[in-house]
């Protein structure tokens, strides 16, 4: 059972750039989300979803998209890199709304040069 | 103010001490409470969830909930080196609200 899965697991950007993070989970779950991960800021959720064709914006949405046309792919694009992207995301899945336990991926590392 | 506080350690501590993490919080919409652990350069794990104040055990962790101080804390009892890691606390809504919201995170170093 591989839970969730982010491809790729570490990216190297130019200023300008853009790419987009993949997030697969084979656990059927509703919810996903899109966090990133940087020192003494914590997690930080940029954009969520609540299923398949919805998108929400989070705390730090800026510079970043997001799609759900299917239920298991999460999809968080950068439109144009910057130095101030360069962190860890995670993607996160979560069965329901009365369902606590959230389930994260191994995490893409991504550098902005 | 934050809408939560954790202290981000290091916290160093000798195989076997009791350790005790906390995160104060400020929001009383908050119903499900929750701990995270992240081991180095891996995704956080859940390792306990409480939904009201008290306390709940499991194995030598035990995570207790105070919400007339908006406080919680996560014990850990006979600490083991492989419990070193960075330990988050989380907090739900609960009903609609489906957002997430985490601590900065402590980093534990246990001292074999």
């Amino acid at each position: 059972n591989a839970g969730v899965t982010q491809t790729p697991k570490f990216r190297v950007l130019k200023t300008g750039q853009s790419m987009t993070l993949l997030c697969a989970q084979d656990m059927n779950h509703e919810y996903m989300y899109w966090y990133r991960q940087d020192p003494g800021m914590g997690l930080r959720l940029i954009h969520y979803s609540v299923g398949e064709g919805t998108t929400a914006k989070g705390e730090v949405p800026d510079g970043y998209n997001v799609s759900r046309l299917k239920k298991q792919n999460f999809l968080l694009g950068l439109e144009s890199a910057a130095p101030s992207q360069t962190s860890v995301y995670f993607c996160v899945a979560r069965g329901g709304e009365m369902n606590t336990e959230a389930f994260f991926g191994q995490g893409t590392r991504l550098t902005v040069v | 103010q934050k809408e939560v506080e954790q202290d981000p350690g290091p916290l160093s501590v000798p195989e076997g001490a009791i350790v005790s993490l906390n995160c104060t919080y400020s929001n009383s919409a908050f119903q499900y409470f929750m701990w995270y652990r992240q081991y180095s350069r891996k995704g956080p794990e859940l390792l306990m969830y409480t939904y009201s104040s008290g306390n709940k055990e499991d194995g030598r962790f035990t995570a207790q909930v105070d919400k007339s101080s908006k406080y919680i804390s996560l014990f850990i009892r006979d600490s083991q080196p492989s419990d070193s890691a960075t330990y988050l606390c989380a907090f739900h809504y609960g009903g609609a609200t489906n957002k997430l919201i985490f601590g900065t995170g402590t980093l534990l170093a246990v001292q074999p």
